[in-house]
Formats: C-alpha cells, structure tokens, sequence
C-alpha cells in the first residue's frame, strides 16, 4: 500500500485563524479523500478530490469553509477556514490503493485543537 | 440515508478466546466491504475486506458477509491484548460513488 504523510501532525490555533493541512503520498493516485474524526465518534467524509478537478463535498461540507487544492497526482491540502472550537478534531487524508475495490488507506491525521 | 451500524461496545473478552463484531449495512446496492482497526490516537488501519458471500481468512481474522442479511462480521480467534482497539466496518456506496460509508466502531478489550 501508498506511504502517506501529513503535516502537521498536530496544531493549537486560535478561533478565527485558518489551518492548511498537507497530504503527501509517495506514489501517484487518482483519488484523494479527506475526512474529519471528531472526539469519540466516526469518520466523515469532508471532500473527494481528484487532481485537475474541484474537489466534490458532502453535504454539509462547502468549499469557503474547507477549501481543498490537489494541484497533482501525489500531493493535497485541506484547508479549516475561519476556525471555530466546533472544528476541533482529527483530519484525515486517505488513498485509494491497490488493495481491491475501492480499497481506502490512511494518513496519520492531524489532531487539531481550536481555543 | 445510507447507514452502516455497530454496537459501540465495549466488548470485553478474554485473552485466548474469539471475540466477534458486527456490523449491518442498509445500502443493498453495496458490494464491497471492510474492517480497519483504529487504536487510541492513531489513523483507521486496513485489516480485511470481503466482496462475496461467504468466509475469508487471514491469519487470526475471518470477515463473513451475508448480503441476503445485509450482515458483516470479523472473527478474531485467540483474542491478544494487542488487539484490544475500535474497529471499524464500512462499505462502499452503491451506484458508482468511491464513498466509504463507516460505522460508528466497536470498542474491544482484550484482558489477560
């Protein structure tokens, strides 16, 4: 499977400042995926970014708020627009390998404190 | 709304003895199905998927899927306090969508 890597691990921000997350992998995909983990519950997909398109969100996901560049085929950024403690949480990127169907596999996440 | 659910457990077992999870899906479209295991502080890991009907096995894993019964479950056979984590089950959205739909994870404690 993919190696992928984010930075930064982990950050404290303050309410109102913004956060751009990065995802390398170290082979070149087609689908990047971005969810968020928030404390105690289960992941939610942010966002689905493909490279040379916009990415495409879920619903109560938008653009303003977390906007996403995928400007090639082994690099994202997610970015926590304007942030408020509600976004306090774990993101994650994630890669569709080579592992079957629609086989997903994780990054590291950034934990993401907001005071 | 496509869900998947499980009991968040804690399910607590024995060392040496099978602990089984479950999970129910309600998307009947859905033809591709996974376990990842997520320890404390640290990113969902991939340890099995299952496309057909039936058993797969893998090492001390065993995934079963009933589409019938809209059913996965996983199978860990001699239970290890490493294994002790939240795992979680997710299919994919039917209809040709690259989504992963999650459960919300079961918790399992191993004790020695």
């Amino acid at each position: 499977s993919a190696v992928i890597s984010q930075k930064p691990s982990r950050d404290i921000c303050q309410r109102g400042t913004s956060l751009t997350i990065q995802c390398q992998v170290d082979s070149q995909v087609t689908m990047m995926f971005w969810y968020r983990q928030q404390p105690g519950q289960s992941l939610t997909l942010i966002a689905t970014a493909n490279q040379g398109s916009e990415a495409t969100y879920e619903s109560g996901f938008v653009i303003d708020k977390f906007p996403i560049s995928r400007p090639n085929l082994t690099f994202s950024t997610l970015t926590v627009s304007n942030m408020s403690p509600e976004d306090s949480s774990i993101y994650l990127c994630s890669v569709e390998g080579d592992g079957g169907a629609k086989t997903q596999y994780f990054g590291p996440g950034t934990r993401l404190l907001v005071l | 709304q496509k869900e998947v659910e499980q009991n968040s457990g804690p399910l607590s077992v024995p060392e040496g003895a099978i602990a089984s999870l479950n999970c129910t899906y309600s998307d009947r479209g859905s033809q591709s199905f996974f376990w990842y295991r997520q320890y404390s502080g640290k990113s969902p890991e991939l340890i099995m998927s299952i496309y057909s009907n039936g058993d797969k096995e893998d090492g001390r894993f065993t995934a079963q899927l009933n589409k019938a019964s809209q059913y996965v479950s996983l199978l860990i056979r001699d239970s290890q306090p490493s294994d002790s984590a939240t795992y979680l089950c997710a299919s994919v959205l039917s209809g040709g969508y690259n989504k992963l739909i999650f459960g919300a994870g079961t918790r399992l404690a191993v004790h020695p």
